[in-house]
């Protein structure tokens, strides 16, 4: 069973350009999760979709980010313009929904803004 | 807001030990807590997960307990191995926000030979 895919491992790229990451759940679940982990503020949930509709977005950060899921398999999430201090690992899980269902990970992107 | 806190941040034990790692939150309103392990360079793997009804979780060597009263999970590894070393983080789901989880920062593992 192929687990969450994420794309590309590893960014990186300069300061005002836009980054997409991408994300492919694993076949059947229903619910998607973008994080974002870094030193400082650990593993922070950024928004997560539910049969392809946003559920909740108030992680996001800031304007510059945004995320889609055209399609129950495939997301992506979109940093334009990026910043240094957008540099992090990005994770993807996906999920049942259903709360008592763990949530998968993909391995995630590390993502470098020069 | 939820706040989690894990204790200690760091650890290290010789093969075979006993060993037990602490995870507080400070909203007792919660509708399940996870435990998961991070190796280096990979995402999180689900390890147990303990429903607000359950008290604990086994699998394997791992057992998970859970106080929702006083805010308080211990996951307990029995006879540790090397293989055992990594980050292991506590994440709890809060009522009305089931899916929404609010991680701790972890404690990084060591088990030397």
């Amino acid at each position: 069973d192929a687990g969450v895919i994420q794309s590309p491992r590893h960014e990186v790229t300069e300061m005002g350009q836009e980054v997409t990451l991408r994300c492919k759940p694993i076949s059947g679940h229903n619910s998607l999760f973008w994080y974002r982990q870094t030193m400082m503020r650990g593993l922070e949930l950024l928004i997560y979709f539910n049969n392809n509709v946003p559920i909740d977005d108030s992680g996001m950060p800031e304007d510059r980010f945004s995320a889609k899921m055209p399609n129950a398999s495939f997301s992506t999430l979109k940093i334009q313009p990026s910043e240094p201090r957008d540099s992090a690992v990005y994770f993807c899980a996906s999920s049942y929904w259903d709360s008592n269902q763990p949530q998968h990970f993909g391995d995630g992107t590390r993502l470098s803004i020069l | 807001k939820q706040e989690v806190t894990q204790i200690p941040a760091a650890l290290s034990v010789p093969e075979g030990e006993n060993l037990v790692l602490n995870c507080s939150f400070t909203d007792s309103a919660i509708y399940n807590l996870q435990w998961f392990r991070q190796d280096p360079g990979k995402g999180l793997t689900s390890l147990l997960l303990i429903q607000s009804s359950q008290r604990e979780q086994t699998s394997g060597r791992l057992n998970a307990s859970l106080d929702k009263s006083s805010g308080r999970s211990t996951l307990y590894i029995a006879a540790s191995q090397p293989g055992d070393s990594a980050t292991y983080l506590c994440a709890v789901s809060s009522t009305g926000t089931a899916s929404k989880l609010t991680f701790g920062t972890g404690t990084r593992l060591q088990v030397t030979l």
